[in-house]
């Protein structure tokens, strides 16, 4: 079974600084997806950004950048130029490519227990 | 295109009663998912249906809990005789058919806070 791991339960930076949070992961599969969420205050889930496993370059969204480190098992958030709309929970989480399946879907996705960013003005 | 609606947002209910929990997916979505998340913890992966059939339901509780997606109307999720251990958010996320290739992009819904009493 995955399991995500989420070391830093609450963090907090400056507004305009640059924040990191971390995550690692355990899995025997070789093709998986990992996924960074943001849960704001309203608890709706957002997707921030994605990375498929085979890829080596790291994904980037705009302020949102990954490391992704796969003998590591490890895959932190960058996030830059930090704004207070990015108080938030993060999840990290993982999803495994499962075998083709005719009818489309996707597999379950395993989250981390968050970590929770307050950014300060 | 509406995203994928939950209803109700918030749920009362007294010990041992019945909750139904409604999601519609989003429009031309075949696949449901459903997710609970208990207080100060990540999301957990409960039950996968597609129309009419249930495809993995490898996390949910065996006794009380039970979901479904018919042919037409939305996926309920009931939880039958709820106790206060009950009391989470529960989120339900939907993915498009995909031509019949994998995708791994899930579009969650806004959840339904379920609050026993």
């Amino acid at each position: 079974a995955q399991t995500v791991t989420q070391s830093q339960p609450e963090m907090s930076v400056q507004e305009a600084e640059t924040v990191t949070l971390s995550c690692t992961y355990d899995t025997s599969e070789n093709n998986y997806y990992l996924f960074w969420y943001k849960q704001p205050p309203s608890r709706q889930m957002i997707l921030v950004i994605r990375q498929e496993a085979y890829k080596q370059q790291n994904a980037t969204e705009n302020r949102f950048s990954v490391n992704f480190q796969k003998a590591a098992k490890s895959f932190s958030l960058k996030i830059s130029d930090s704004q207070l709309g990015d108080t938030a929970m993060y999840f990290c989480a993982f999803m495994k490519q499962g075998p083709r399946r005719g009818q489309g879907g996707s597999e379950k996705l395993v989250f981390g227990k968050g970590t929770k960013l307050t950014v300060n003005p | 295109n509406a995203g994928v609606m939950q209803n109700p947002r918030h749920l009362v209910r007294r010990r041992g009663q019945e909750a139904r929990l409604r999601c519609s997916p989003m429009k031309g979505h075949s696949h449901v998912y459903w997710y609970r998340q208990l207080p100060e913890e990540g999301l957990k992966f409960m039950v996968y249906l597609q129309k009419e059939n249930i495809i993995d339901e490898s996390g949910m509780p065996k006794e009380r809990f039970s979901a479904e997606f018919p042919k037409e109307g939305p996926s309920i999720l009931r939880i039958q005789q709820v106790v206060r251990g009950d009391s989470a958010a529960y989120f339900c996320a939907s993915s498009p058919p995909s031509g019949g290739f994998l995708t791994d992009t899930q579009y969650f819904g806004p959840g339904t806070r379920l609050t026993v009493l």
